[in-house]
């Protein structure tokens, strides 16, 4: 069982070009969602699902585009590139909401540079 | 949305000491969370606690859900505690989103 996992751990890309931060996880969790983690700004929603085929935006969606083709995958991409997406991106999955089912696990992360 | 403030923002610690860090949060939840960030940036859970008090070896949280606070405490600490702690809880009645406090940094000294 190894939770939820993200790759890469560690990214550095060019302003304007495009790349997908890989997240999944192995619990049959419905409920994935991206965080990113700014210095002085905690950690912001970006997007998230709550299954297979159903996503919607967080806090801060804007340069970021997700899909859900399955229970295990939700992919994070990133159309093209700013310094402003410069963050730490973790990826995080829960059964549900409330209750015992409420408890949200988190990826390692990912750090990502754009130059 | 709902405000979560931690206290201290920060802390130093002698090895061995023992501490307790504070969760406020503005409106009543029905989920709350510790985490424990440590310093290669992994996000560790800790308790998941919406209510009464839970123990796991060295650490144990209380969360007192009619008055709007989470405490954790941590016992006889190590240096491998050192890091930063938050608390997290939905944004809102039904939601999916979690609102982080901004954290409270903890240094274990030798």
């Amino acid at each position: 069982n190894a939770g939820v996992t993200q790759t890469p751990k560690f990214q550095v890309l060019k302003t304007g070009q495009s790349m997908t931060l890989q997240c999944a996880q192995d619990m049959n969790h419905e409920y994935m969602s991206w965080y990113r983690q700014d210095p002085g700004m905690g950690l912001r929603l970006i997007h998230y699902s709550v299954g297979a085929g159903i996503t919607d935006q967080g806090e801060v969606p804007n340069g970021y585009n997700v899909s859900r083709s399955t229970t295990e995958d939700f992919p994070l991409r990133l159309l093209s590139a700013a310094p402003s997406q410069t963050s730490v991106y973790f990826c995080a999955s829960s059964y549900g909401v409330t209750g015992p089912k409420g408890e949200a696990f988190f990826g390692q992360g990912t750090r990502l540079t754009v130059v | 949305g709902i405000q979560v403030e931690q206290s201290p923002p920060d802390l130093i610690l002698q090895e061995g000491a023992n501490s307790t860090l504070r969760c406020n949060f503005s409106d009543s939840v029905n989920n709350l969370q510790w985490f424990h960030q440590n310093p290669w940036g992994q996000l560790i859970n800790l308790f998941y606690i919406p209510s009464g008090t839970k123990q796991n070896g060295r650490l144990s949280a209380t969360t007192v859900a009619t008055e709007r606070y989470s405490l954790l405490y941590i016992s006889s600490s190590q240096t491998t505690d050192s890091g930063v702690y938050f608390c997290a809880v939905p944004s809102g009645a039904g939601s999916y989103q979690l609102t982080f406090g901004k954290g409270t940094k903890l240094s274990v000294i030798p």
